[in-house]
């Protein structure tokens, strides 16, 4: 079936610098690529999305990159702060009704 | 602007009792969607309601049902829990079933089988 992989499942960075995770996914025909946030207890928030017509999205210190030949789209974050330690998950549409998440990355900013 | 709300926040069964988790959205979304999050496997979606009056199964619908009881609300119900359903639960909305739209989380419920 369709999935979703997400690397690294960890990731510990110093405060100040940038953080990026990846995601791979397998339906070609997948055209909407959103990230979310979840703090620690809390609900997962959608950060930022991209579609597949274009190739980067900003906001602020986030962005997310995507590559259709490779199938592949990144989430960036500059500047990390202590309040971006969360879980980020990426997800991509299967199937036109559902949506596949990857598993996840915990993000520690060490202050 | 509650956004998705799910009730109960937490709860503690004993192996084969019966429960029903509540989702309601005030956004006029017209799909909902139930997930399990357990650690390191992500969100797993085990029933969607594309619209008011159809329920579809997603990746793990094994010991689960579902009811749209109307445009606003969307249940979960087990029938005989199990410990394998530990789990913590989210009910999620979107303004149509077309997975190119961002979904809206409610708290998720944290629920302990016994």
């Amino acid at each position: 079936g369709e999935n979703v992989e997400q690397h690294p499942s960890t990731l510990s960075v110093q405060e100040g610098d940038s953080a990026v995770i990846k995601c791979t996914y397998s339906d070609s025909a997948s055209n909407y690529f959103p990230w979310y946030k979840q703090e620690l207890g809390k609900r997962p928030q959608l950060i930022i999305d991209i579609r597949s017509n274009v190739g980067e999205k900003k906001d602020q210190r986030i962005a997310v990159t995507l590559n259709k030949t490779a199938k592949h789209f990144s989430l960036h974050i500059t500047e990390t702060q202590p309040e971006d330690s969360a879980v980020y998950f990426c997800a991509a549409p299967s199937g036109g009704f559902k949506t596949i998440f990857g598993a996840g990355t915990r993000l520690f900013v060490k202050a | 602007n509650a956004g998705v709300t799910q009730t109960p926040k937490f709860q503690v069964l004993k192996t084969g009792q019966s429960m029903t988790l509540q989702c309601a959205q005030d956004m006029n979304h017209n799909s909902m969607y139930w997930y399990r999050q357990d650690p390191g496997m992500g969100l797993r979606l085990i029933y969607y309601s594309a619209s008011e009056g159809t329920t579809d199964k997603g990746e793990v619908p094994n010991g689960y049902n579902v009811s749209r009881l109307n445009k606003r609300e969307f249940s979960l119900r087990l029938e005989s829990a199990a410990p394998s359903q530990t789990s913590v639960y989210f009910c999620a909305s979107s303004h149509t079933w077309d997975s190119n739209q961002p979904q809206h989380f409610g708290d998720g419920t944290r629920l302990s089988i016994l």
